[in-house]
């Protein structure tokens, strides 16, 4: 079974650019999280989805973060304009029923954003 | 003060040495508590979880909470070189009626390493 795909792996753009992020979760999971790890932090979740609603949005950066999954199965997370500030891993999650608090959460690997 | 704090190292270790992995936090709230490992260059994945207090074992691996001291850990027996990861704890709270699966509160992780 595939695991949480994410692309791209690696992104290097100067400040002010915009960047996006894909994600494909594991096939049937109706859960979707994204996550943002600076180097040497845990990982924070900035949105969670379930299916094509996004039930918890208040660590997301309105601002300059936008995300949507449309249809309930892929993501894209985007960042315009990008900040320095924001170069970190930026981490896929999905799980099979996020109101259940044994549900498994599987990472993909990450996109690593650098802004110049 | 961070709500879930954990010792960053480096920890490193002999092959077959008894590993001992600690986090405290201040959350009262929290039941469910999880260990996840994470390689480098690579997303966290779930080892154990935990809920409310007491212990839990599954292999080479044990998991202990104690609620009363706010204290989680995490052993590692008979470690191996194949461990050396970054290790994350993270809790939650449960109970019906949370969309808890979302609030998952990670450490900022201890790198460990394990000398052959």
């Amino acid at each position: 079974e595939a695991g949480v795909v994410q692309s791209p792996r690696y992104k290097i753009i100067e400040k002010k650019q915009p960047v996006a992020f894909w994600c494909n979760p594991i096939s049937g999971h109706n859960t979707l999280y994204w996550y943002l790890q600076n180097l040497g932090q845990g990982p924070e979740l900035l949105i969670r989805y379930e299916n094509e609603e996004a039930v918890d949005d208040s660590q997301l950066p309105k601002d300059r973060f936008s995300a949507e999954r449309l249809k309930g199965v892929d993501s894209t997370l985007k960042i315009q304009p990008a900040e320095l500030g924001d170069s970190a891993v930026y981490l896929c999650a999905s799980s099979l029923d996020g109101l259940a608090v044994t549900d498994t959460q599987y990472f993909g690997p990450g996109t690593r954003l650098t802004v110049l | 003060q961070k709500e879930v704090e954990q010792d960053p190292g480096p920890l490193s270790v002999p092959e077959g040495a008894i590993v001992s992995l600690n986090c405290t936090y201040s959350n009262s709230a929290f039941q469910y508590f999880m260990w996840y490992r994470q390689y480098s260059r690579k997303g966290p994945e779930l080892l154990m979880y935990t809920y409310s207090s007491g212990n839990k074992e599954d292999g080479r691996f044990t998991a202990q909470v104690d609620k009363s001291s706010k204290y989680i850990s995490l052993f590692i027996r008979d470690s191996q070189p194949s461990d050396s990861a970054t290790y994350l704890c993270a809790m939650s709270p449960a109970g019906a009626g949370y969309s808890s699966a979302s609030k998952i509160i990670f450490g900022s992780g201890t790198r460990l390493s394990i000398r052959p």
